[in-house]
């Protein structure tokens, strides 16, 4: 079965704190993984890929193929990091298959 | 990176008529995507809409349900066809970046909500 998984349905930190959003995945084969953001009254959009191995907006995503896991993680989070977070996986027909996204919330 | 719009942006709808919401996109895109939100949930695929031939439905939607058009390589519309209150969610529309396919552009939304 191809599904995505996301724990938490609300994350709620202080300014400055570290977060990790969890996802872990399933699916037989080489996944692609994805993040993507959806800011207050915008439009959901990329974050980052597991394949570009990139740290956008400070936050960096490790895709750990022994646990399924492909978490995202920031040090240092900002008030203008709350947002909907939503892990993905793209399978090889070249779907998406969204995770139930998580809530952060920074708190200042 | 595509441009994405859609129509309408929000509907309140009767039980049992039937809507239909456009996507518009600003560059020539071979696949478009029709996804659905519902209330307190993730996205979930509807079909896939190739110009030239038929959608490709997922599991648990149908073409007499949700019928899609795709006259072009820049426009496509879904209709949600005699609607009750479970078909209330978020309908977008998305295309995948054009040459490498390694992200997926989405539109706005159409918030539809049925009494």
């Amino acid at each position: 079965a191809q599904r995505v998984t996301q724990p938490e349905k609300l994350l709620s930190v202080f300014k400055g704190a570290p977060v990790e959003l969890k996802c872990n995945y399933s699916y037989s084969g080489s996944p692609e993984l994805f993040w993507y953001v959806q800011y207050s009254r915008q439009r959901l959009q990329l974050l980052l890929r597991h394949i570009s191995r990139e740290s956008i907006k400070g936050f960096t995503a490790d895709l750990n193929k022994g646990e399924t896991s492909f978490h995202l993680k920031k040090p240092f989070a900002q008030e203008e990091d709350s947002a909907m977070y939503y892990c993905a996986l793209r399978n090889q027909g070249g779907k998406l298959i969204f995770g139930q996204g998580t809530e952060l919330s920074v708190k200042p | 990176s595509a441009v994405i719009s859609q129509k309408p942006s929000r509907d309140i709808c009767q039980r049992g008529t039937s809507l239909t919401i456009q996507c518009q996109v600003d560059s020539q895109v071979t696949m478009m995507f029709w996804y659905r939100q519902q209330p307190g949930q993730s996205l979930t695929l509807i079909a896939t809409a190739n110009q030239g031939s038929e959608a490709t439905y997922e599991s648990g939607f149908v073409i007499d349900k949700f019928p899609i058009s795709r006259p072009n390589l820049t426009f496509s519309t879904l209709t949600v066809s005699n609607m009750s209150p479970e078909d209330s969610s978020i309908y977008l529309c998305s295309v995948p970046e054009r040459f490498s396919y390694n992200e997926q552009f989405f539109g706005p939304g159409t918030r539809l909500t049925v009494l």
